[in-house]
């Protein structure tokens, strides 16, 4: 079983506010990512990192940052939380062939 | 990373046999199949990988024929439990990004 971590699980925000989602792996693994997920619908990868100081957009805009100092962390930063952030984001790793999610974090922004 | 097309939903009732296929005509030489199961707000999690002929688990079986143009997931006497949404996957190359398609919708009815 794979050991990656997210928190908050669950975050009510209002507009406006400065978020900050992490995740964290003990595996070491290079590849990470980050997924927006609606409920019910696909996944979308919103931003990758293949290892420290490397982070990559994904095909879906975003107006989130990511930032990978350490191997183990990859966390999301939303500056300005809007209502249309409000989401399931899954962060995951890789090693190989094989993807490790996390258990999600869902925010909502009132 | 190989496009994939798979049905958008499948319906079955209980205790019978699902065949999921996924299409990958433009698959690469060095490519796996990886298929991924992802129920209501969690992240996917990993069912099955394969190369060619025929891979079986405890959970599925996967058949790759001989020009591996496209695979079938094989979920024996399905249960309830097996509703969820199940992704298909091709592609090793470990610099490109994982871009997961809309999946196919499995519901199992009693």
């Amino acid at each position: 079983e794979a050991d990656i971590y997210q928190t908050p699980r669950y975050l009510v925000i209002g507009t406006g506010k400065k978020i900050t989602l992490e995740c964290s792996q003990t595996m070491g693994h290079d590849k990470m990512y980050w997924y927006q997920q609606d409920p019910g619908m696909e996944l979308h990868l919103i931003h990758y990192s293949y290892g420290v100081n490397s982070t990559e957009k994904g095909d879906l805009s975003s107006e989130s940052t990511v930032s990978r100092i350490r191997t183990e962390h990859f966390p999301l930063t939303l500056e300005s939380a809007r209502p249309s952030h409000t989401s399931q984001y899954l962060c995951a790793s890789r090693s190989g062939n094989t993807i490790y999610f996390g258990e999600g974090s869902w925010l909502t922004v009132v | 990373l190989a496009k994939t097309t798979q049905p958008i939903s499948m319906d079955s009732y209980e205790g019978q046999e699902v065949n999921i296929t996924c299409s990958h005509n433009n698959i690469a030489t060095n490519d796996y199949i990886t298929w991924y199961q992802q129920f209501p707000s969690q992240g996917p999690r990993f069912i099955i990988q394969g190369y060619k002929t025929k891979v079986t688990n405890e959970v599925a079986s996967l058949f790759i024929p001989a020009d591996r143009k496209s695979s079938t997931l094989s979920l024996p006497r399905v249960s309830l439990s097996d509703t969820a949404v199940y992704y298909c996957l091709v592609g090793v190359a470990l610099d490109t990004p994982l871009v997961f398609g809309k999946g196919t919708r499995l519901s199992v009815i009693a």
